[in-house]
């Protein structure tokens, strides 16, 4: 089964500031797909951006980008210009070979300060 | 569409009753699941179901819990009897693609806060 592992529980970014939340993973699979979701305070899961294993170039969706280095098993989310709404946790998750089911980290808080 | 539907929003029982939550996929969504979200644990998937057969229950933990999905449109998770150390957030998520059918991202319905006294 894929491992998530987000190892910042916390983090702190500047307004209009750019800030990258780490996410590793584990898995022995060579199809699998990485995904970042954001829950703010009021709880819902907000899907913000995909990678697949098999994708050539960094996903991208507005000012979310994935940096996604598959030889460090890495999927760091990337925030560019950060705006108080971005403020609340991120999940980063990995589904492997087709569509099982996500496993989660345990999250980042992530507190956008003006 | 209106989403992945969750009743009720929140929760409160005493301990030893039994515990209905209710999901309403997307429709025309094939996966669904289900999650339970606490501070210690974070998120954890409790089944999933596939053309609203169950697939993997293993993360369900304990005969305590009960899932069933008799049409595509529903499903329930109850819990019987319940305990203070079920509370928490359920999640029930919903997937409109299966293997090699593109990007399999769910998406989550607002969730349920069960707190059991």
């Amino acid at each position: 089964a894929q491992k998530i592992t987000q190892t910042q529980p916390g983090m702190f970014v500047q307004e209009k500031e750019a800030v990258t939340l780490d996410c590793t993973y584990d898995t022995s699979d060579q199809s699998y797909g990485l995904f970042w979701y954001k829950q703010p305070s009021s709880g819902e899961m907000i899907f913000l951006i995909y990678q697949g294993s098999y994708d050539e170039q960094n996903a991208t969706e507005g000012r979310y980008s994935l940096n996604f280095q598959k030889a460090r098993k890495s999927a760091n989310l990337v925030i560019s210009a950060s705006q108080l709404g971005d403020s609340a946790m991120y999940f980063c998750a990995g589904s492997q070979a087709g569509n099982t089911p996500l496993v989660f980290g345990k999250g980042t808080r992530l507190s956008v300060i003006a | 569409d209106a989403g992945v539907i969750q009743s009720p929003r929140h929760e409160v029982t005493e301990m030893g009753q039994e515990v209905t939550l209710r999901c309403k996929p997307i429709s025309g969504h094939d996966y669904l699941f289900w999650y339970r979200q606490t501070m210690m644990r974070g998120l954890e998937l409790l089944i999933y179901f596939n053309n609203n057969v169950p697939i993997d229950d293993s993360g369900m933990p304990e005969d305590r819990f009960s899932a069933k999905m008799p049409n595509a449109s529903f499903s329930t998770l109850k819990i019987q009897p319940s305990e203070p150390r079920d509370s928490a957030v359920y999640f029930c998520a919903s997937s409109p693609r299966g293997p090699g059918q593109g990007r399999p991202e769910a998406f989550f319905g607002q969730g349920t806060r069960l707190t059991v006294v």
